[in-house]
């Protein structure tokens, strides 16, 4: 069955204190892992994409990294506005539409 | 550019009710979606489509009925609204084997 694990479910961060939350996954053949900001009230907003190990994507402080099992959100040196609850999914090959399948995110909280 | 405009925004129905959410995408995208989002649970697949008159079920459908008479705009119905269908609905849309983009959602509870 496919799955995503999202790993902590919540983290409080000074700021400027860097971090890394975790989602692994597994999947009949991964298409593409996303990663999505979600602020209360809000949306899910698209932060990257990433298809294959090794791949590595940046968004100012935001660095997404992807392994054949996990991929990894590095946050460096947070800031207060970078609270939000981040959202990884992913897309298996044996789908034949744009399926996506959700972990359950990672509360992120950065105080000053 | 409004992107994916969901409708209403909130709304309390009791059990029984029937009501149709809105969501309409000013982005030409060709697929829609609908999910929801409880708590611990993570976004759900309830119905999607992958063009203007076609629909398919996606991981928890029952109970919901969905159409895409236009190609900007698809609908989701309660036809008999329960309490466990409580929840904050999702409408997002996508090119084909782009991101999804995601309105900010209708909150909806059933008494």
């Amino acid at each position: 069955e496919d799955q995503v694990t999202q790993s902590p479910e919540a983290l409080r961060l000074q700021e400027g204190e860097s971090s890394s939350l975790n989602c692994s996954y597994t999947v009949s053949g991964l298409r593409g892992l996303f990663w999505y900001r979600q602020d209360p009230g809000k949306g899910p907003e698209f932060l990257f994409t990433l298809y294959s190990a090794g791949e590595e994507k940046e968004k100012e402080r935001l660095k997404a990294t992807l392994t054949k099992k996990e991929s990894f959100l590095h946050i460096t040196a947070p800031k207060p506005e970078d609270s939000a609850t981040y959202l990884c999914a992913v897309q298996a090959a044996t789908y034949n539409t744009d399926k996506l399948i959700f972990g359950t995110g990672t509360r992120l909280q950065v105080f000053p | 550019n409004a992107g994916v405009t969901q409708t209403p925004k909130f709304r309390v129905l009791k059990t029984g009710q029937s009501m149709t959410l809105l969501c309409a995408q000013d982005m030409n995208h060709e697929y829609m979606y609908w999910y929801r989002q409880d708590p611990g649970m993570g976004l759900r697949l309830i119905h999607y489509s992958v063009g203007e008159g076609t629909t398919a079920k996606g991981e928890v459908p029952d109970g919901y009925n969905v159409s895409r008479l236009k190609k900007q705009n698809f609908l989701l119905g309660l036809e008999s609204a329960a309490p466990s269908q409580t929840s904050v609905y999702f409408c997002a849309s996508s090119y084909r084997g782009q991101p999804q983009h995601f309105g900010d959602g209708t909150r909806l509870s059933i008494l």
